[in-house]
């Protein structure tokens, strides 16, 4: 089973700041990354897929990239809305498929 | 518009059984995979398992073999997700969510499904 790690596991960002989350896993799982956004009582929502494409709907500040073990999350200008916990999961080649364990994203 | 819809909050005993459903709208329902994630109460999140709608086909993760059953019914468009002896850690929100299509990235998500275990 691929072990995803999130570094770091909270970040204090102020408004309008830049924000570079990471997200390292075990082994090889070429672009096969997601990015998900979750709020307080509410379902994660999709950011990014395939390592850098953003899902339908999601502002440009937000980008993606890395592949193979090392990928970034970074929001470019952070917006009031923006503060939330991010996972990151894979899903290469055969289940299961994992999710790291959270970056929450925090107002400095 | 694309929507999932879970069934309503459970409480159960040590020991039971519970079942989610998760009712799509707005799409082919038998065109995506339908994957289980649980979120135990201040944790991350864990992936469960999928199911092909289409032919009934499962992949569960190592930890939930035996204990979990996906299953789904095409002419109403619902797949369930079924847990059987239930401990207190199994406490937790159960979500249903649709992959992309050819992408096992989660587009969309239902609205989660909360399950009590205690005694």
């Amino acid at each position: 089973e691929v072990v995803m790690t999130q570094s770091p596991a909270t970040l204090s960002v102020s408004p309008g700041e830049r924000a570079t989350l990471s997200c390292r896993a075990s082994q090889n799982v070429n672009s096969n990354l997601a990015w998900y956004q979750q709020k307080p009582g509410q379902s994660p929502r999709l950011l990014i897929y395939g390592a850098s494409t953003r899902a339908t709907g999601i502002p440009a500040r937000f980008s993606g990239s890395g592949s193979g073990t090392e990928f970034t999350l970074t929001i470019s200008s952070l917006q009031s809305e923006d503060f939330a916990v991010y996972y990151c999961q894979h899903y290469d080649n055969w289940p299961p498929w994992t999710f790291g364990q959270g970056t929450k994203v925090e107002i400095k | 518009q694309v929507q999932l819809v879970q069934s309503g909050a459970e409480v159960k005993k040590p020991g039971a059984s519970v079942k989610v459903s998760c009712k799509a709208s707005g799409y082919t329902f038998t065109g995506y995979y339908m994957h289980w994630v649980r979120q135990a109460p201040g944790q991350g999140l864990e992936w469960m398992g999928r199911i092909n709608p289409n032919s009934g086909g499962t992949n569960y993760a190592h930890r939930f073999q035996g204990r979990v059953t996906m299953t789904r019914d095409t002419s109403i468009n619902t797949a369930y997700m079924e847990v059987t002896r239930l401990r207190s850690d199994d406490t937790a929100v159960y979500y249903c969510a649709r992959d992309l299509g050819g992408d096992d990235a989660f587009e969309i998500w239902g609205q989660g499904t909360m399950v009590n275990v205690f005694s």
